[in-house]
């Protein structure tokens, strides 16, 4: 799986929109970009995957370069309940290499603020 | 419905004692994931089962962890003659099956502390 890097922290003002980016310069063209993120004393939670075209659902915005070197997450109208890390992974879907286990780094602290 | 469960939620230790942490997946999926996560860190992987079996188990530290789901529901880790830097809180996942197209749904995890 693709090493991805993130921002340690960010701060998005309530209502705004949080903009999170990622940057996996080392994808393969078969590695999707997947976000999960997790809540204070909640396991992770998926939000949206995507491979090279923008993906939107009822969570967020998926914003890919067309290099496929960085994503963006786009959280369109943020609540305190967004206050949590985020992360960023890279995965091959349809390899059978076997490894099905996430990878995570350390993520993007998000603090939304009233 | 109901998600993935574990118990107990918060467990203390001492040092050199055993200690067993469970994990209930959703009903009906096959395939279940332990990680462990420390202060700060993003979750690590330890083992993962399709069904009964450990289908990968290359994650575990050492040989004083060791994970059973002996009728391919529940899975119980286990820590042998626990060590301070364990500490950590232990989560669970479980997906319809095995496979990275399948959403991995995670419990709210295990905190262990020895002390």
């Amino acid at each position: 799986d693709a090493k991805t890097t993130q921002p340690t922290s960010m701060d998005c003002a309530e209502g705004r929109a949080a903009n999170l980016p990622c940057n996996h310069s080392t994808i393969s063209g078969n590695e999707y970009v997947y976000w999960y993120r997790q809540i204070h004393s909640q396991g992770p939670q998926y939000i949206i995957h995507g491979l090279k075209n923008n993906e939107t659902n009822e969570m967020a915005s998926l914003i890919i370069t067309e290099d496929r070197k960085s994503s963006t997450l786009i959280l369109p109208h943020a609540t305190l309940r967004d206050t949590a890390v985020y992360y960023c992974i890279g995965r091959e879907l349809y390899s059978g290499a076997g490894s099905y286990q996430l990878t995570f780094g350390k993520g993007t602290k998000l603090s939304v603020i009233p | 419905g109901a998600g993935v469960s574990q118990t107990p939620s918060n467990k203390v230790t001492e040092k050199g004692k055993y200690v067993e942490l469970r994990c209930d997946p959703i009903s009906g999926h096959t395939a279940l994931y332990w990680y462990r996560q420390s202060l700060g860190q993003g979750p690590e992987f330890l083992i993962y089962f399709q069904g009964t079996g450990a289908a990968d188990d290359s994650g575990l530290p050492n040989d004083r962890f060791f994970a059973v789901r002996p009728e391919g529901s529940v899975s119980t880790l286990k820590i042998q003659r626990t060590e301070r830097g364990d500490s950590a809180v232990y989560l669970c996942a479980s997906s319809l099956q095995l496979g990275p197209i399948y959403e991995q749904f995670f419990g709210p995890g295990t905190r262990l502390t020895v002390l």
